[in-house]
């Protein structure tokens, strides 16, 4: 199956500084979704974003389908960026799976 | 509702015990999941709904683990004879359709359950 590689899988940061997330994927994809984890747990989707790229105030994300990659670039960090950001694709493929495919995760650690 | 709802948020329970964990989709998504996270783990899936059927059903670790969705809405997992490594958080999702459609999953709170 797909695999899912994420990096680094740690991250400390202070405030104010920007930061850059890579997803890379074995497979060709036809969805790609990242999410941020609060520290109560709570799954935040910040992109859908199967190719190209997209802005959300201080946070943005490209995918280059082709290269098997995504990149998330958040600037000017805040404390409450703290968290795992969750990268999770579907495969290309047929059949009726509906699941995502989650990478590990990078901790995002950003210090006042 | 505006978003996916998850019924209990923790659970305690004892080995052997039968346990239920409710979620509630967003109103008019017709596709339902659920994801085990644990810590050894990472987020895993477990089964797969459109409408009222479940036409993946891969991440079921064992027969001990069962799943329904009714009026294709609610659904319940049920977790037989509960063992100490069924300790996780379970995550269930929501999304307008599934399938080949792809289309972006919104995730509920989740329900802790640790095993004694």
């Amino acid at each position: 199956g797909i695999q899912v590689e994420q990096s680094p899988p740690d991250l400390i940061l202070q405030e104010g500084a920007n930061s850059t997330l890579r997803c890379n994927f074995s497979d060709s994809v036809n969805n790609l979704q990242w999410f941020h984890q609060n520290p109560w747990g709570q799954l935040i989707n910040l992109f859908y974003i199967p190719s190209g790229t997209k802005q959300n105030g201080r946070l943005s994300a490209t995918t280059v389908a082709t290269e098997r990659y995504s990149l998330l670039y958040i600037s000017s960090s805040q404390t409450t960026d703290s968290g795992v950001y969750f990268c999770a694709v579907f495969g290309d493929y047929g059949g009726s799976q509906g699941n995502l495919i989650f990478g590990k995760g990078t901790k995002l650690s950003v210090k006042p | 509702g505006a978003g996916v709802s998850q019924s209990p948020s923790n659970k305690v329970t004892e080995k052997g015990k039968d346990v239920e964990l409710r979620c509630d989709p967003i109103s008019g998504h017709t596709a339902l999941y659920w994801y085990r996270q644990s810590l050894g783990q990472g987020l895993e899936f477990l089964i797969y709904f459109q409408g009222n059927s479940a036409p993946d059903k891969s991440g079921l670790p064992s027969d001990r683990f069962s799943a329904e969705r009714t009026g294709g809405s609610v659904s319940t997992l049920t977790i037989q004879r509960t063992q100490q490594e069924d300790s996780a958080v379970y995550l269930c999702a929501s999304s307008l359709v599934g399938g080949r459609a792809r289309n972006e999953q919104f995730f509920g709170p989740g329900t802790r359950l640790t095993v004694l």
